[in-house]
């Protein structure tokens, strides 16, 4: 079975400063790793995705992760934050072999201040 | 592309009564459609994965009887919520996988319906 953990289920952070949204995963088989923004009352939208190759996947927004193996990780990060990211942040997990069937992670809402 | 509807975005019922929401594919087929629920602050929740023309996939712990899931054609599927009771008040989010990807491994998510069970 596979799980995700988000560590911080709130994150606040000042316009214009790094933003790091952690995500660790657990899978028996390599994984694919997502991760999703959510604005509220709206469906997700896909950040970016991490299903084989370069271990670094660059998102739309200025958002990247990197998928760490011997840390069973895929933070999420932006280097300069913007009011607009402000929103909740879904990590997720599917097995490739399981026909995309998506695990969430529980989210975490990023506040952006001025 | 791959944009997903549902309708209605909002919906309130009394106690007993069914609610249909709808799920569209726009601008794509899709074999494969899944239905979430989630919850105030919480994260999304897998309720069923549906199939064009076969039956649905509950996940453990839903009740097919309850949550009705149609996919009749490769751009529609539809939950139906049949004698609603308030604590099946929720955000229910469908999303689409694809057609001809074989196992793809993204999923294009519908907005989600907000049902209200009074």
């Amino acid at each position: 079975a596979q799980s995700v953990t988000q560590l911080g289920s709130h994150v606040s952070v000042s316009e214009g400063a790094l933003v790091l949204l952690r995500c660790n995963y657990s899978s028996s088989v390599p994984p694919y790793l997502f991760w999703y923004v959510q604005y509220p009352n709206q469906g997700l939208q896909l950040l970016l995705k991490y299903t084989t190759g370069a271990t670094l996947v660059k998102g739309i927004n200025g958002f990247e992760a990197e998928f760490k193996k011997s840390e069973t990780s895929f933070h999420l990060t932006k280097p300069s934050a913007h009011m607009s990211d402000a929103a909740e942040y879904f990590c997720a997990v599917s097995d490739p072999g399981t026909a995309s069937k998506l695990t969430f992670g529980t989210g975490t809402r990023l506040q952006v201040t001025l | 592309g791959a944009v997903v509807s549902q309708h209605p975005s909002r919906v309130i019922c009394k106690s007993g009564t069914s609610v249909k929401i709808e799920c569209r594919s726009l601008d794509f087929q899709a074999t494969t459609m899944f239905w979430y629920r989630q919850f105030p602050k919480q994260s999304l929740m897998l309720m069923a994965t549906s199939n064009e023309g076969s039956k649905a996939t509950y996940e453990q712990g839903v009740e097919k009887d309850k949550f009705l899931i149609n996919h009749a054609s490769l751009t529609l599927s539809t939950l139906t919520v049949t004698s609603a009771h308030p604590e099946d008040s929720s955000f229910y989010i469908c999303s689409a996988r694809v057609y001809g990807q074989g196992l793809s491994y993204e999923q294009y998510f519908g907005p989600g319906t907000r049902l209200t069970v009074t």
